[in-house]
């Protein structure tokens, strides 16, 4: 079946350094994914909407200087937390969908860890 | 906008009794997808079940079935024999059918599943 992978699946970072997150589509192009935002026993936030060689569309209150997203091909999105800080701290996760499918894929989730 | 509400934080059962978990959602959009996925405290999102608006059986998937009530825009997930494995956080979702909203997944605020043995 259709797989999304998503590296790494944990980073420890210090305040004010960059991370950056992939999301790859294995076996099927994906023209769009999303990426989420969970904090400890908590539902998912949509965070943006990633567009291959289109700009993200962001949703409200997300920072998009702070939150950067890059879809340069049809398997892989990347989401860069720039200069982060503490209250970055959280899993972060993508999925995509198959063009014309019913579910979405997720990937296995990123616990960024900001210290 | 599309809401999901799921107003059960947490729920237990008993190992292989059966266990249903609520889940109403709002929207005005007439065409739109229902989803239950599960989360075990590893991170990973596990596809379960989808119910579409025009669906007239409600789906069901091996031990899984999704009580679709559209009138009262309820869709709540049926386990039945509970399995220890089970134990995990769960979440209802829903997806407009196309527009700008095309992909996007609105979830519940989950609802924790204790299997006791």
């Amino acid at each position: 079946g259709a797989v999304v992978s998503q590296h790494p699946s944990r980073v420890i970072c210090k305040s004010g350094t960059s991370v950056k997150i992939e999301c790859r589509s294995l076996d099927f192009q994906a023209t769009t994914m999303f990426w989420y935002r969970q904090f400890p026993k908590q539902s998912l936030m949509l965070m943006a909407t990633s567009n291959e060689g289109s700009k993200a569309t962001y949703e409200q209150g997300v920072e998009k200087d702070k939150f950067l997203i890059n879809h340069a091909s049809l398997t892989l999105s990347t989401l860069t937390v720039t200069s982060a800080h503490p209250e970055d701290s959280s899993f972060y996760i993508c999925s995509a969908r198959i063009p014309g499918g019913t579910e979405a894929f997720f990937g296995q989730g990123t616990r960024l860890t900001v210290v | 906008a599309q809401k999901i509400t799921q107003t059960q934080p947490g729920m237990f059962v008993q190992e292989k009794e059966a266990v249903t978990l609520d889940c109403t959602y709002d929207t005005s959009d007439p065409s739109y997808g229902l989803f239950w996925y599960k989360q075990p405290s590893s991170g990973e999102m596990i596809f379960l079940i989808y119910q579409g608006s025009y669906d007239q059986q409600n789906a069901t998937e091996g031990r899984y079935s999704l009580n679709f009530q559209k009138a009262r825009k309820s869709a709540n997930l049926v386990i039945s024999a509970s399995q220890l494995g089970d134990s995990a956080m769960y979440f209802c979702a829903m997806r407009l059918a196309g527009g700008t909203s095309y992909g996007k997944l609105t979830f519940g605020q989950g609802t924790i599943l204790t299997v006791h043995p």
